[in-house]
This record gives C-alpha cells, sequence and structure tokens, in this order.
C-alpha cells in the first residue's frame, strides 16, 4: 500500500528557515499536502502541490516537489514560534473527491526564541 | 461558512455507555470523513462517506457505529468502547473536485477528545 515518511522532530531558531521533508511511495499520487496540527487542535491545510508541478510559493512557504524522487519538502522563511506545531504530509491519488488521503507521521517543529 | 464543527469537544464514558460523537458542515461538501488520532501518531480512517452512503470502512470495530443523517451531519456512535479506543476523533469533509476541478482538500474539525475509563 502507500506509505508516506517523514523524519520525526525538527528544532530550528526563530527567524531561521525551516525545511521539512516527506517522500511518499505512491507513484500515481496526484496531490501532495502539508496540514498543520496545533496543539489540541485539528488539522488545518497549510498548501498543496499538483504533481504536475515542481514548486509552488505561498506568502513564507515553498513547497518543492520531486516527482521522480518522491520526494516533497516545505520551506517556511522566517519562522516564528507561532508555527511550533507537527507539520503532516499527506497525499492522494485520485480525481475524486471522496478518496481519503495517506498522511504521513508527522514532523514536529519547535521554534527556539 | 468554511468550518466544521464537532461536539462534544470533550467526552468521558465508561466501558459500558452509549454515546455520540457530532460533525455537521454547510460548505456543501458531499463526502465525510471520521479519522481516529492517538497521541503523537497521524489521522488514521475509520470511515468514509460519499453522497450520504458509507464509501469506506477501514475494519473498524463494529463497537463504533457511522451515521449519516443528512449531507450537513455525520455521527459516530459508541458502545461498549475499550479504554484503548480513547482518542481525538476527528471529522473532515471535502467537495467533489470531479465536478468543478477543486483541490478536493479535506476540511477538518477540531476534533472530539474522547477518554474511555
Amino acid at each position: 500500500g502507500e506509505d508516506v515518511e517523514q523524519s520525526l522532530f525538527l528544532s530550528v531558531r526563530e527567524g531561521d528557515s525551516s525545511v521539512i521533508n516527506c517522500t511518499y511511495t505512491d507513484s500515481s499520487s496526484t496531490y501532495l499536502y502539508w496540514y498543520k496540527q496545533e496543539p489540541g487542535a485539528g488539522l488545518q491545510l497549510l498548501t498543496y502541490i499538483f504533481s504536475n508541478m515542481d514548486m509552488k510559493q505561498d506568502q513564507r512557504l515553498t513547497v518543492l516537489l520531486n516527482k521522480k524522487d518522491k520526494h516533497l519538502s516545505l520551506r517556511i522563511a522566517d519562522t516564528q514560534t507561532g508555527d511550533s506545531a507537527i507539520y503532516f504530509c499527506a497525499e492522494s491519488n485520485s480525481n475524486s473527491g471522496n478518496t481519503p488521503l495517506v498522511f504521513g507521521k508527522g514532523t514536529r517543529l519547535s521554534v527556539i526564541a | 461558512d468554511t468550518e466544521v464543527t464537532q461536539t462534544p469537544k470533550h467526552l468521558v464514558m465508561g466501558m459500558t455507555n452509549k454515546k455520540s460523537l457530532k460533525c455537521e458542515q454547510h460548505m456543501g461538501h458531499r463526502a465525510m470523513y471520521w479519522y481516529k488520532q492517538k497521541a503523537k501518531k497521524p489521522p488514521e480512517l475509520m470511515f468514509v462517506y460519499s453522497y450520504e452512503k458509507l464509501s469506506i470502512n477501514e475494519s473498524v470495530p463494529s463497537r463504533f457505529s457511522p451515521e449519516c443523517p443528512n449531507s450537513s451531519l455525520l455521527n459516530l456512535h459508541l458502545h461498549a468502547l475499550q479504554p484503548e479506543d480513547s482518542a481525538l476523533y476527528l471529522c473532515a469533509s471535502s467537495q467533489d473536485h470531479v465536478v468543478a476541478g477543486d483541490l478536493g482538500e479535506l476540511f477538518f474539525g477540531e476534533g472530539s477528545r474522547l477518554t474511555v475509563l
């Protein structure tokens, strides 16, 4: 079955850039997502990328996709303490809206002031 | 309104109790989901409803019983749960992006934190 892997922890200083990496196994992935989960809260969609793109930028967030290596990364520029959260990479591989996402285990980002 | 609302936020129940978790969305989404999330783990899919019909059941024990009374509501009925069922239960909804080429992103509720004693 599909598998999505992430490193579990990342610690950065406030103002630095954070890079969270993700690899996936399903070559037919259509959409790749980054969700953010703050303590005690649900998941918030941060950004996404279609599989036919290789980069997407949205304010402080940059998503890079290497489809050949099945590698996805999320770069957060000028990381702030409010960015401390768990970041989940997720993928889906269908054009059907009711296809459930496959999530990675999540990367816990800690921002040190 | 881009919210998925879940109630209650917290629930403590005994192993012999019957309770329900509720989820509501008014975004016109036709797919709704229940996920279970244990501490420090990713969400695990439990059920998917598509157009008010159960389309996916990920081999969930029968002590969890989903119900979709209409396109805006999703319930999860709980009966005879075990302590290991204690978790955050997340509801989500999505549009059918075959219709409009939408992303089909999942919108999540804040979750219902369940403790089974």
